[in-house]
């Protein structure tokens, strides 16, 4: 069966430091990814999208990047954090083709201090 | 941009009561719906989906939800929700593989 890992589950950085979080796919091949931010009382805020290695489509220009260098491997990045990337971010997968949902990870609390 | 439009920020109901979350979407074109619930302290998770033939779909636990396409509406219903119910639910539209999701609803629901 399928899994999604994501790390770490929470998490406080100083402004102006470095992020790298990461997210895992088992138990299946080329799936489509995405980087999600949730705030509070809002829906969810699509940041980044991938259909494949090395190919990022970025939804909303900001501080943070991404980058999938392996098939099953997501990865959300900053250089250096604002205060205004503190969130909730989900990363998910869904199967390429076909009509399928979302499968979420089970997120990560970024507080940036 | 598509948009999606959950009109009820907060619900709250008492067991047995029946339930209906409003969602409208803005796309005009072929879409795929879904509607997500996020059990306090859990994953997000896919309650039940539309793409195509019957416009009433079922999914898990009871949940049930109409494609209406003139009102560009995909309500959410249920007939008799139970405490174990209280959650957030999200709306979601897909297109070109992407899903662009409502703000959510947040029903509470009272023994």
């Amino acid at each position: 069966s399928q899994t999604i890992h994501q790390w770490p589950a929470t998490l406080v950085q100083p402004v102006g430091s470095p992020l790298s979080l990461e997210c895992t796919v088992e138990g299946t091949s080329n799936p489509n990814l995405y980087w999600y931010r949730q705030a509070a009382g809002r829906g969810l805020q699509l940041l980044f999208y991938s259909v494949g290695i090395g190919q990022i489509s970025s939804e909303v220009p900001q501080n943070l990047s991404a980058s999938r260098p392996q098939d099953r491997q997501f990865i959300l990045s900053s250089k250096k954090l604002l205060l205004s990337d503190s969130g909730f971010y989900l990363c998910a997968w869904r199967q390429t083709g076909g009509n399928y949902g979302y499968t979420f990870g089970s997120g990560t609390r970024l507080t940036v201090v | 941009a598509q948009s999606v439009s959950q009109h009820n920020h907060h619900v709250i109901l008492s067991e047995a009561a029946s339930l209906e979350l409003g969602c409208n979407y803005s796309y005009g074109g072929t879409v795929n719906l879904f509607w997500y619930v996020q059990y306090p302290g859990q994953h997000l998770q896919l309650l039940l989906k539309y793409f195509s033939g019957d416009p009433l779909v079922k999914g898990i636990k009871g949940f049930e939800a109409e494609f209406i396409k003139s009102k560009f509406s995909f309500n959410l219903r249920k007939p008799s929700v139970q405490w174990s119910d209280t959650a957030e639910y999200f709306c979601a539209v897909t297109n070109a593989g992407k899903s662009t999701f409502g703000d959510g609803t947040t029903l509470t629901v009272k023994p």
